[in-house]
Formats: C-alpha cells, sequence, structure tokens
C-alpha cells in the first residue's frame, strides 16, 4: 500500500520561500508510470492543482504559479519537493502531495500539511 | 484553461436518497474525468475515474456518466458516511482543474 507524507515548515514568513518534501513509502517511486503532484486548498476553499513531476525530472505547472514554483524529485530518498517562492498570505493552505497514475486522476493522497504564511 | 461549473454547491438530503451532481466543462474532455470525496479535515480520495470507472475498493451505490462536457456522478441510496464534499477534475488538459466543490449536507 502506498503511502505518502508531507512535512516542511508550517509557517513561513512573506516574500520567503515555502520548502515542502513528500516522502513516499511502500513503493518505488521509479516504478511504474506515475507523476508525482502537488495539490492545495485554502481554508474552506476548494482544490487548486500546483504541478507535477515524472521521475526522469519531466514537469508540468499550472500557469497561475509557473513564475514561482520550482517541483524536483530524489530517487534515492524516494521523496519529491516543492518549493513556492516570494510567498504571501495568499499561499496559505493545506498543501497536499499526491500520486498520479499514468498522468491521468489521482489515487493516492498525503493527509496534508498547513502552511501559514505570516510575519 | 478547462472551466468547470460543479453544481449544486450545496445539497441537502437524507440518507437513503438518490443523489446527483453535475459536473459541466468549459470544452469537451472526452472523459478524462475523476471525481473525489473529501471528508473535513482529511485529504481527498479517489472515487471514479476515467468518467465511469469506480476505484476500487469504493461502493457500489457510487457511479460516474458522461462525456464531452456534461458528467454525473450519482449515489444511488445516500449513507451516513456520506456526507461530505465532492468535487470533480479534469485531466484532459493542463493545468488541470477541479470544480468547486458541492457539499452534502444531511438535512
Amino acid at each position: 500500500q502506498v503511502q505518502l507524507q508531507e512535512s516542511g515548515p508550517g509557517l513561513v514568513k512573506p516574500s520567503q520561500t515555502l520548502s515542502l518534501t513528500c516522502t513516499v513509502s511502500g513503493g518505488s517511486i521509479s516504478s511504474g508510470s506515475y507523476y508525482w503532484s502537488w495539490i492545495r486548498q485554502p481554508a474552506g476553499k476548494g482544490l487548486e492543482w500546483i504541478g507535477r513531476i515524472y521521475t526522469s525530472g519531466s514537469t508540468n505547472y499550472n500557469p497561475s504559479l509557473k513564475s514561482r514554483v520550482t517541483i524536483s524529485v530524489d530517487t534515492s530518498k524516494n521523496q519529491f519537493s516543492l518549493k513556492l517562492s516570494s510567498v504571501t498570505a495568499a499561499d496559505t493552505a493545506v498543501y497536499y502531495c499526491a500520486r498520479e497514475p499514468y498522468g491521468y486522476n489521482l489515487d493516492y493522497w498525503g493527509q496534508g500539511t498547513l502552511v501559514t504564511v505570516s510575519s | 484553461v478547462i472551466w468547470m461549473t460543479q453544481s449544486p454547491s450545496l445539497l441537502s438530503a437524507s440518507t437513503g436518497d438518490r443523489v446527483t451532481i453535475s459536473c459541466r466543462m468549459s470544452q469537451g474532455i472526452s472523459s478524462y474525468l475523476a471525481w473525489y470525496q473529501q471528508k473535513p479535515g482529511k485529504a481527498p480520495e479517489l472515487l471514479i475515474y476515467a468518467a465511469s470507472t469506480l476505484q476500487s475498493g469504493v461502493p457500489s451505490r457510487f457511479s460516474g456518466s458522461g462525456s464531452g462536457t456534461d458528467f454525473t456522478l450519482t449515489i444511488s441510496c445516500l449513507q451516513s458516511e456520506d456526507f461530505a464534499t465532492y468535487y470533480c477534475q479534469q485531466y484532459y488538459s493542463f493545468p488541470r482543474t477541479f470544480g468547486q466543490g458541492t457539499k452534502v449536507e444531511i438535512k
């Protein structure tokens, strides 16, 4: 059973960079045709897709965030990461990592981690 | 960007009811649509993919239909554990987008 777990600071100051890591267990991040994704959800609001990465390093980003987002993968640690630069209060949200089989739906999700942007 | 209109945003129903949730796309997406269920404080869970394929382990009272621009999620006999928020998501093109969500509450 694949499991995903987000980790990283819960509080980030405005204008700084938000950094989160998703650790995958129960299987190799490199096995199979899977993309690895980040999604976020502001409190009381809907879901926003941030972007995804394949283990080759190929990425796709949401154009609304593209200038500030970097997603990377470390296959040796079975992890992938999110960096979001120049954050503002509007970036306060629960951030989820998820697996996307064959570039389709999102079948396994992490539990989510709340990141608050505040001074 | 493919825009999605999900309706209703709030649905009041009773246990045992049959409920339907609609998701309409701004352009055709074939069958590249998924439905998720989210309970408070939890991550979304995949219910249906490819518009009508039930994810393993999901009860058969859930079903999905549609293709192109109009899709429907149906819960045939609402159970207490089904009171939650439901989202549709298209994976036809980038960026992936989600509907605004439908909260199913107890009537």
